[in-house]
């Protein structure tokens, strides 16, 4: 069964580095999310992408964070200068359409420690 | 905005007792629905989801979800819990807008914990 692969599983950066979080999204999917969950919090939406542009995205999401699809298979966040409040758990998910109730796909996240 | 509220951050149930994870949801337009379900050190699962089909949704493991309107609910039950059913379990609403990928709007998550 096709599903959402993420690398690292595991990412330590110290404050102010630049990270980089890599998904490869289900092969006929067309719409990408990031979600992150800090620990103890619930699940949130940081951002949608299509057609190789930003759908939308939550006012988490400022100028410190990046989005990309730099080849065919891959879907990358990019956070340019990490903050202690970084450290989460990020998802990537991915749908095959965008529709309301098109199923949404996680990978098994990345988690991000920011020292 | 769309939310989801769920009831209890633990439940405990014994080994072949009913499961029932509440959710509530606030919302102005008829709603998508979805359970979540997420292991130790996995990613979310999709258990179910509503899409106005029917009321009564059934998933994967047993599980099964029934929209009441009257009572803006999508409690999740299981008849009968096993040991492997211990998880976290998400209620997420759809935000659908025809414009944009539908985002995921997520409850805080119950912990399942099933006793001997």
């Amino acid at each position: 069964e096709p599903e959402v692969t993420q690398t690292p599983s595991h990412q330590v950066t110290q404050m102010g580095q630049e990270v980089i979080l890599r998904c490869v999204p289900i092969s006929n999917h067309l719409y990408f999310y990031w979600y992150r969950q800090i620990l103890g919090q619930k699940v949130e939406f940081l951002v949608s992408f299509y057609n190789n542009e930003i759908s939308e995205k939550s006012e988490i999401f400022d100028d410190q964070f990046s989005v990309e699809r730099p080849d065919g298979s891959n879907f990358t966040l990019k956070i340019r200068s990490t903050k202690l409040e970084d450290s989460a758990m990020y998802f990537c998910a991915s749908s095959e359409d965008k529709g309301g109730m098109d199923t949404q796909y996680f990978g098994p996240g990345t988690r991000l420690t920011v020292l | 905005a769309q939310s989801v509220t769920q009831l209890g951050s633990h439940v405990s149930v014994s080994e072949g007792a009913l499961v029932l994870l509440r959710c509530n949801y606030s919302s102005s337009v008829p709603p998508y629905l979805f359970w979540y379900v997420q292991y130790p050190n996995q990613g979310l699962q999709l258990l179910l989801k509503y899409t106005s089909a029917a009321t009564l949704v059934k998933g994967i493991n047993g599980f099964e979800a029934e929209f009441k309107k009257s009572e803006t609910s999508f409690h999740l039950t299981k008849p009968s819990a096993h040991m492997s059913d211990a998880a976290e379990y998400f209620c997420a609403v759809s935000d659908y807008d025809a414009g944009t990928a539908s985002k995921l709007t997520f409850g805080t998550g119950t912990r399942l914990q099933v006793t001997l």
